[in-house]
C-alpha cells in the first residue's frame, strides 16, 4: 500500500521559505507525477505544480516565481520549497501522486495527510 | 486557465435518496481529464473518479461520472451516512490543474 507522509516546519515567518518533503513509501517514485496541493483552513483546494519522477517540473503560473519542485529518487522522497511566504501562504498541505494517463490512470490517486503550514511571525 | 464552477454549492438530501452534482468548465476539458474527489473534515481528499466516468479503486458502484467537452456530472444513486461530504472536480488536462470551489451535500 502506497503511503505519503509530509514533513517539516508547522511555522514559517513571513518573508521566509517555507520548505516541506514528502516521502513515499510501498511503492516506487518511478514512472509517476507528484504534486504539492495546499488548502487554506476553511477552504478550496490549489494545485502548486508538479514534477516527474525524471525531475521535469510545471508549476502554477500563480505561484511560479516562488515555487521550487525538487526529487531525489534515491531516498523516494520529493520537495517543496516556496519562497518569500505571507500569511496568504498559511494553509494544509498535501503531497499526492498522480499515475501517468496513457498508462490508464489519471487524477490525484495517493494523498498524504496533509501538514498544516502557518505563517506568523 | 479552466475555470470549475460546481453547482449547487450545497446541497440538502435525506440518506437513500440520489445526489446529483455539476461542474461546469470555462472551456472544453481535453480528453476527458476530469477527476472528482470526496473531502470529509479533518481528512485528505480521495479519489472517486477519473477520466469524467472511471470509478477509482476501491470507490463503491453508487458513485459514476458521466460528462465531456464543458459540462460534467457526478451521481450518487443512493445516498449513505458516510457519503455526506464536500465534494470537488479537477481537471488535469493542462497547466495549472485547476479544482472546483466544492460542493457540500449535507443530511437534511
Amino acid at each position: 500500500q502506497v503511503q505519503l507522509q509530509e514533513s517539516g516546519p508547522g511555522l514559517v515567518k513571513p518573508s521566509e521559505t517555507l520548505s516541506l518533503t514528502c516521502t513515499v513509501s510501498g511503492g516506487s517514485i518511478s514512472g509517476y507525477y507528484w504534486s504539492w496541493i495546499r488548502q487554506p483552513p476553511g477552504k478550496g483546494l490549489e494545485w502548486i505544480g508538479y514534477i516527474y519522477y525524471s525531475g521535469s517540473t510545471i508549476y502554477n503560473p500563480s505561484l511560479k516565481s516562488r515555487v521550487t519542485i525538487s526529487v531525489d529518487t534515491s531516498k523516494n522522497q520529493f520537495s517543496l520549497k516556496l519562497s518569500s511566504v505571507t500569511a496568504a501562504d498559511t494553509a494544509m498541505y498535501y503531497c499526492v501522486r498522480e499515475p501517468v494517463v496513457a498508462a490508464g490512470g489519471g487524477g490525484f490517486d495517493y494523498w498524504g495527510q496533509g501538514t498544516l503550514v502557518t505563517v506568523s511571525s | 486557465e479552466v475555470v470549475l464552477t460546481q453547482s449547487p454549492g450545497t446541497l440538502s438530501l435525506s440518506p437513500g435518496e440520489g445526489a446529483t452534482l455539476s461542474c461546469r468548465a470555462s472551456q472544453s476539458v481535453r480528453s476527458s481529464y476530469l477527476a472528482w474527489y470526496q473531502q470529509k473534515p479533518g481528512q485528505a481528499p480521495r479519489l472517486l473518479i477519473y477520466g469524467a466516468s472511471n470509478r477509482a479503486t476501491g470507490i463503491p458502484d453508487r458513485f459514476s461520472g458521466s460528462g465531456s467537452g464543458t459540462d460534467f456530472t457526478l451521481t450518487i444513486s443512493r445516498l449513505e451516512p458516510e457519503d455526506f461530504a464536500v465534494y470537488y472536480c479537477q481537471h488535469y488536462g493542462s497547466s495549472p490543474y485547476t479544482f472546483g470551489q466544492g460542493t457540500r451535500l449535507e443530511i437534511k
